[in-house]
């Protein structure tokens, strides 16, 4: 099975931070990688797939970046309702692994 | 809009079973694999399953595989999970979601995903 471990597991931030989460592989993936995004009682939400590719109605504010077994998701300036856990996936073979989270929180 | 609404879950007794349902909307349903992730409380998200759209190809976890069984209605545009044998560390909200294209590919994700149904496992 390939293993993800997202660093770091949470993070404090202030609104208007640059934020940055990543993600590693236990073996290369090449860019079948996703993130999504999870508020406290609601469903995932996809936010990138293909390790870049910005899901239709996420705001532009988000990115993804890496390739191989390291990937990054940034966030450019955090918003109030940003503030959630993150989880990276890969795809590129079952199981369909996900990373443990990264919460991000109100500093 | 695409919208999926599961249901069934319950609280089971350890070894029982249960059924849970995902009915579809929005889109046409045979044209896509559907997945099962379940995140048990307060922890992360765990695939459980995948079936492609027209159900002869399915995918399980090690740790439902033998106890659990995925399978659709493509009429009835409904995705169930059987559940069997169920254990104490199978508690946990589990999410139907749609997968990306008709089987389950390099290049599938998960979207969107449904609300979830709580499943709970306790004597």
């Amino acid at each position: 099975d390939i293993q993800m471990t997202q660093s770091p597991s949470s993070l404090s931030a202030s609104v208007g931070d640059r934020v940055t989460i990543t993600c590693r592989a236990s073996q290369s993936i090449s860019s079948y990688l996703n993130w999504y995004q999870q508020k406290p009682g609601k469903a995932p939400k996809l936010l990138i797939y293909a390790a870049s590719s910005l899901q239709s109605g996420v705001p532009s504010g988000f990115s993804g970046s890496g390739s191989g077994t390291d990937f990054t998701l940034t966030i450019t300036s955090l918003q109030p309702e940003d503030f959630a856990t993150y989880y990276c996936q890969q795809s590129y073979s079952t199981p369909r692994t996900f990373g443990q989270g990264t919460k991000v929180e109100i500093k | 809009d695409v919208q999926l609404l599961e249901s069934g879950g319950d609280l089971v007794q350890p070894g029982g079973s249960l059924r849970l349902s995902c009915a579809a909307s929005g889109f046409t349903f045979s044209n896509y694999a559907m997945s099962w992730v379940r995140q048990a409380p307060g922890k992360g998200l765990e695939w459980v399953s995948t079936i492609s759209g027209s159900g002869d190809s399915t995918h399980y976890a090690d740790s439902v595989k033998g106890r659990f069984t995925v399978s659709r209605d493509n009429s009835k545009n409904t995705l169930y999970l059987q559940m069997n044998s169920l254990r104490v560390e199978d508690r946990a909200v589990y999410y139907c979601a749609k997968d990306r294209g008709l089987v389950v590919a390099v290049s599938n994700w998960f979207d969107p995903w449904g609300q979830g149904t709580l499943v709970t496992v306790s004597s």
